[in-house]
């Protein structure tokens, strides 16, 4: 069974550009999470969608925005990048809109802007 | 959801058994302990999660106690692989969303 896939791994964009990333959850997943890690506030929360519906959002400016498809893949966008949004973004799948808490990861989109 | 607190940093022979301790003080009756774990440069992995009675899995057990303020994840024979960032979570399962909050986790090395 494959896991959760993220494209691209590794991305480099200058300030003010736009990057979409790209997140195919597990098959049979219904809700996709995104999270930013950096090494100042380490893992944080940017939203959740759930049959394509955004169910919770994360504390970041309007610049983050997603989507779902009815497929369940995921994308998220930056807008306007900063060089503080330079960090590893992180998607998770799993399989019901309430899990018991076990998120599957994607090994992630190392995204840094100059 | 309660807030969590772990010693930053942890050392383990290998084959001998690692401790891993959390405190949540906070935790109220209806919220799970999580632990996940973050290997370098990869996504977070799910090990184990419990509410009141300790649990066992394949890669680990939690032990709960008793008033619920804190717990231990054992990882019973340490390897070289287990060297990783472990977060522990609480949080409400029923009714909530997947938004873990993982503060900064215990970076545990595993020595040879």
């Amino acid at each position: 069974k494959a896991g959760v896939t993220q494209t691209p791994r590794y991305l480099i964009k200058t300030r003010g550009q736009q990057v979409t990333l790209s997140c195919s959850p597990i098959s049979g997943h219904r809700s996709v999470s995104w999270y930013q890690q950096t090494p100042g506030q380490g893992l944080q929360f940017l939203f959740e969608y759930f049959s394509e519906t955004q169910r919770n959002k994360g504390n970041f400016p309007g610049r983050f925005s997603g989507r779902q498809f009815s497929n369940s893949r995921s994308e998220m966008n930056v807008s306007t990048l900063e060089l503080g949004d330079s960090a590893l973004y992180l998607c998770a799948s799993s399989l019901v809109a309430v899990s018991t808490g076990e998120l599957f990861f994607g090994e992630g989109s190392r995204l840094t802007v100059l | 959801d309660a807030k969590t607190t772990q010693p930053p940093s942890m050392d383990c022979a290998e084959g001998r058994a690692a401790n891993l301790p959390c405190n949540h003080s906070t935790i109220s009756g209806n919220e799970y302990v999580y632990w996940y774990r973050q290997i370098h440069s990869q996504g977070p992995q799910y090990i184990i999660h419990g509410l009141k009675n300790n649990e066992t899995n394949e890669m680990a057990s939690l032990i709960i106690t008793e008033d619920r303020k804190s717990s231990t994840l054992i990882l019973p024979h340490a390897t070289l692989r287990d060297t990783a960032v472990y977060y522990c979570i609480v949080r409400v399962s029923l009714g909530g969303a997947n938004n873990l909050f993982f503060g900064t986790g215990t970076r545990l090395t595993v020595i040879p």
